[in-house]
């Protein structure tokens, strides 16, 4: 069975521009969720989509928003660029029907914010 | 507010040894704690879990203790391998959004063969 896809695996951006990342999740599996990680800081939740809808929301600004499609394949958007918002943005997904399940994250894609 | 934490940035081990990773967290509506191993250019994976009903849970040379009333869980491994070198993140959720997951900042274990 494939593992979580993420790309791309490494963008370069200057301030003030947007981004979109993708993430694929393993088949079968209905829920995804986005985390950032900087240094020091450890991963900060982002947000949840299970069947195409936002389950749980973590504290980020409106800048950063994502979706699912109905393949549940899922992506992020960081819009107005920031220089703080260089980070490994990661992706997990689970099937989504229990809480309290194991997450399974793909590799994740490093942004670079200039 | 960090509501989990992990005071060690860094821990280094003779291999054989044991490792004990330490968390502590602040909100007592967490009710299940993770562990998740990450190397580099790698996504983290899952170690081990325990709900709060329990204080101890084993997994092969990993166990997980869990002291509730001083909201602090530690990780053990037993005998600790070269190939344990990663970052150790301890993580916590409650029951109310499953899985939105809070992280620690992790701890970087060198295990020195």
């Amino acid at each position: 069975k494939a593992g979580v896809t993420q790309t791309p695996r490494y963008l370069i951006k200057t301030r003030g521009q947007q981004v979109t990342l993708s993430c694929s999740p393993i088949s079968g599996h209905r829920s995804v969720s986005w985390y950032q990680q900087t240094p020091g800081q450890g991963l900060q939740f982002l947000f949840e989509y299970f069947s195409e809808t936002q389950r749980n929301k973590g504290n980020f600004p409106g800048r950063f928003s994502g979706r699912q499609f109905s393949n549940s394949r899922s992506e992020m958007n960081v819009s107005t660029l920031e220089l703080g918002d260089s980070a490994l943005y990661l992706c997990a997904s689970s099937a989504g029907r229990a809480t309290n399940e194991k997450l399974f994250f793909g590799s994740g894609t490093q942004l670079s914010v200039l | 507010d960090q509501q989990v934490k992990q005071n060690s940035p860094s821990l280094s081990v003779q291999e054989g040894r044991i490792s004990i990773l330490n968390c502590d967290y602040t909100n007592s509506m967490f009710d299940y704690f993770l562990w998740y191993k990450k190397y580099p250019a790698e996504g983290p994976t899952f170690l081990i879990s325990i709900s709060s009903i329990k204080d101890k849970n084993e997994d092969g040379r990993f166990t997980v203790f869990l002291n509730k009333s001083a909201k602090h869980l530690s990780l053990h491994i037993v005998p600790s391998q070269p190939g344990d070198s990663a970052v150790y993140f301890c993580a916590a959720s409650d029951q109310e959004y499953g899985n939105k997951l809070v992280f620690g900042a992790g701890t970087i274990l060198r295990v020195k063969s």
